[in-house]
């Protein structure tokens, strides 16, 4: 059974970037494909964009300009960086296996306040 | 821009059937979307019901089902149970191969 576990500073100032790094257990990051997905408080969620083993990434058009998802195998662990950040990013921030839509195996997910 | 759209609420009775919905603003959805389902309670990251239209996830009862009805994707809890109340999250596949997740559907069992 595949376990995902987000980690990173759960607040981050304006302006800045954020960072989260998810660690992979119990199976292989080769060959699946890895996502990152958010979701503010009390809303819904959305899809901020996956990586393949590979290293190629498809990000959501809305967020692409600011986003970049990268992956170190040898560490099993995949990374957002989300730069220039308002305080609408603050979400719980959720990294899962899976390109979508089915994402098979979900952290547990991370709260990431944004101050202003 | 193309939006995934959900009822908001809805209700059902222990023991009742519903069928919540999953469209498109523009166009119909079919099987190339890949409707999934997702159950998600509170404090905790969803769960997968329903995958590639109708395909039930490892785990989950048979009351619920997946279908395409009338160019929307559908989830139906045939004999709700209490522990059913959450709220459900669909998600499509959408050209350019990004994934769009709809508004979600609150559900009450009472």
């Amino acid at each position: 059974q595949v376990q995902l576990q987000e980690s990173g500073p759960g607040v981050v100032k304006s302006s800045e970037t954020l960072s989260l790094t998810c660690s992979v257990s119990g199976g292989s990051i080769s060959g699946s494909y890895w996502s990152w997905i958010r979701q503010p408080p009390g809303r819904g969620l959305e899809w901020i964009g996956y990586i393949y083993h590979s290293g190629s990434t498809k990000y959501n058009p809305s967020l692409q300009s600011r986003v970049t998802i990268s992956l170190d195998t040898s560490k099993k662990q995949f990374a957002l960086k989300l730069g220039s950040v308002i305080p609408g990013d603050t979400a719980v921030y959720y990294c899962a296996k899976g390109p979508g839509p089915n994402f098979e195996f979900w952290g547990q997910g991370a709260l990431v306040t944004v101050s202003s | 821009q193309t939006v995934v759209t959900q009822e908001p609420s809805f209700s059902v009775s222990p023991g009742g059937t519903v069928t919540l919905t999953c469209g498109l603003s523009s166009g119909a959805v079919s099987t190339g979307h890949y409707p999934t389902w997702y159950q998600q309670t509170p404090g905790q990251a969803p769960r997968t019901l329903i995958f590639s239209t109708n395909l039930r996830s490892a785990g989950v009862p048979n009351r619920f089902s997946g279908s395409i009805l009338e160019n929307k994707a559908a989830l139906t809890i045939t004999g709700a149970q209490p522990e059913d109340e959450s709220v459900y999250y669909c998600a499509l596949y959408m050209s350019g191969g990004i994934s769009s997740f709809g508004g979600g559907t609150k559900l009450t069992v009472l």
